[in-house]
């Protein structure tokens, strides 16, 4: 089946920092791809959806200027947290759209990215 | 009112129980729906598509009830490996013709030996 892979698996950084999370599709390509947060015993939010050369279309209460996002090309979309805060500690997921012969659609899922901002 | 509520979980059953998770769905324009398994610190996994007729994969089976905007899952023979968070998942399109996936909160299901 179709895979998608991010990079990195888990991040450890100051407040302040930035943290660049990238989100492969593997074997397809995406036209459309989605950014969730998961905070602990909640569930998956989306923060944003991305389309492959536009700009993305950001959820209510997510700051676009916080969470950067760059869909370039059709199989790579990155994800930059600005400033990172300990607020923004969470388990970010990104997910893959992939439409088939015959007009079926499905959406994958990355192993997400566990961010721990100190 | 949250647009997808399921119950709130945990489950605890012994090996070979049959188990019911719930859902139910405040959006009528929903289009689509699924189940998602997710495993402590992983991503989710599509589990199954529900379907209006009902569908049955081994020892789940999902129901869609279109009128009530409730859908069900039901795992029968419960194995160890079955425990993970169960995650009930509606596909909405927008009037622009794009979609979206809500999802639950999940229900928790820890199978004892």
């Amino acid at each position: 089946g179709a895979v998608v892979s991010q990079h990195p698996s888990w991040v450890i950084c100051k407040s302040g920092t930035s943290v660049k999370i990238e989100c492969r599709s593997l074997d397809f390509q995406a036209t459309t791809m989605f950014w969730y947060r998961q905070f602990p015993k909640q569930s998956l939010m989306l923060m944003a959806t991305s389309n492959e050369g536009s700009k993305a279309t950001y959820e209510q209460g997510v700051e676009k200027d916080k969470f950067l996002i760059n869909h370039a090309s059709l199989t790579l979309s990155t994800l930059t947290v600005t400033s990172a805060h300990p607020e923004d500690s969470s388990f970010y997921i990104c997910s893959a759209r992939a439409r088939w012969g015959g007009g079926g659609e499905t959406q994958y899922f990355g192993p997400g990215t566990r961010l721990l901002v100190l | 009112r949250k647009e997808v509520e399921q119950d709130p979980g945990p489950f605890n059953v012994p090996e070979g129980a049959t188990v019911a998770f719930n859902c139910t769905y405040s959006n009528s324009a929903s289009q689509s729906f699924f189940w998602y398994r997710q495993d402590c610190r992983k991503e989710p996994k599509l589990l199954m598509s529900v379907y209006s007729s009902g569908n049955e994969d081994g020892r789940f089976t999902a129901q869609l009830n279109r009128a009530s905007q409730y859908i069900s899952l039901l795992i029968r023979d419960s194995k160890l490996s079955d425990s993970a968070t169960y995650l009930c998942v509606v596909n909405t399109v927008s009037g622009a013709g794009s979609y979206q996936l809500t999802f639950g909160k999940g229900t928790k299901l820890s199978v004892i030996p």
